[in-house]
C-alpha cells in the first residue's frame, strides 16, 4: 500500500515562490505525479517523475527522491490563477494503480 | 475533439435509490477508473479496469458496481448499500501503463 503525506494549506503572494513538499511509504513504486485541481473541477496533469532529480516545466518544477521518499512541486512567479489544490500521487509498481495524498491548498494573495 | 466526459454535472437522488453514473472517452484508452473526492480529502479509487470485460475493485468498492462492456465506456452505479454516497466523482482514463491519467469533469452527487 501507499501511505501519502502534504501539508493541507500554503499561503504566498503574487511572484513569489512555493514549494510544496510530499513523503511517502510504498511497497513498490513506479513514479510520482503531481495534479492541479481548481475547486470544482477535475485535475490536470503538472508534472511526472520517476528517476531522481529535477523535472523543470516553465513556472513549475518537480523534484524526487527515491532514497528518502520524497519529492517536492515548485511554483516559481506566483499568480491569482495558481491558487488551487495540489495534489501528489503515486504509482505502484505492480498493477499501475495511482495512490493520492489528500492535496495542498495553495492559495496565492495580491 | 478527444476527451472524458462525464454526465450529468449536478445529480440529485433521494435516498435508497440506485443511480449511475455515466463516463465516455474517445481517447482509444485501455484503462478506465473511478474515483471518489471528499472535501478535503484527496482522490480515492473505487474500481478500475484495464481491458475490457474485466475490472477490478479499488480502495472503497463497498456499495458500488461498474461494467465495462465497451473500451469507450465505464459506467458506475452507486447502490443504495453505499452508506455515504454524497460526493465528488471523477472518471480517468490512461494507455495501459501511461505515464499520466487523464480526468472527466466530474459529477457532483447529492444524495437526501
Amino acid at each position: 500500500g501507499q501511505n501519502i503525506d502534504q501539508p493541507t494549506e500554503m499561503t504566498a503572494t503574487e511572484g513569489a515562490i512555493v514549494q510544496i513538499n510530499c513523503t511517502y511509504q510504498t511497497s513498490g513504486f513506479n513514479g510520482l505525479f503531481w495534479y492541479q485541481q481548481h475547486a470544482g473541477e477535475a485535475p490536470t496533469f503538472l508534472s511526472y517523475n520517476v528517476l531522481d532529480g529535477l523535472e523543470e516545466k516553465g513556472r513549475f518544477s518537480s523534484f524526487l527522491s527515491r532514497s528518502k521518499g520524497y519529492s517536492y512541486l515548485l511554483l516559481k512567479e506566483l499568480q491569482m490563477k495558481d491558487s488551487a489544490s495540489y495534489l501528489c500521487a503515486v504509482r505502484d509498481l505492480n498493477d499501475y494503480k495511482l495512490s493520492f495524498g489528500a492535496g495542498t491548498t495553495v492559495t496565492v494573495r495580491a | 475533439d478527444g476527451g472524458i466526459t462525464q454526465s450529468p454535472k449536478y445529480l440529485f437522488r433521494k435516498e435508497g435509490q440506485n443511480v449511475t453514473l455515466s463516463c465516455e472517452q474517445n481517447l482509444n484508452h485501455d484503462a478506465m477508473y473511478w474515483y471518489r473526492q471528499d472535501p478535503g480529502q484527496g482522490l480515492r479509487l473505487i474500481y478500475y479496469s484495464q481491458i475490457v470485460n474485466d475490472f477490478q475493485k479499488g480502495d472503497i468498492a463497498e456499495g458500488y458496481s461498474v461494467s465495462r462492456e465497451k473500451k469507450e465506456s465505464f459506467p458506475l452505479t452507486v447502490t443504495s448499500a453505499q452508506k455515504n454516497p454524497t460526493a465528488f466523482y471523477l472518471c480517468a482514463s490512461s494507455t495501459f501503463r501511461q505515464t499520466e491519467q487523464y480526468f472527466g469533469p466530474g459529477t457532483r452527487l447529492t444524495v437526501t
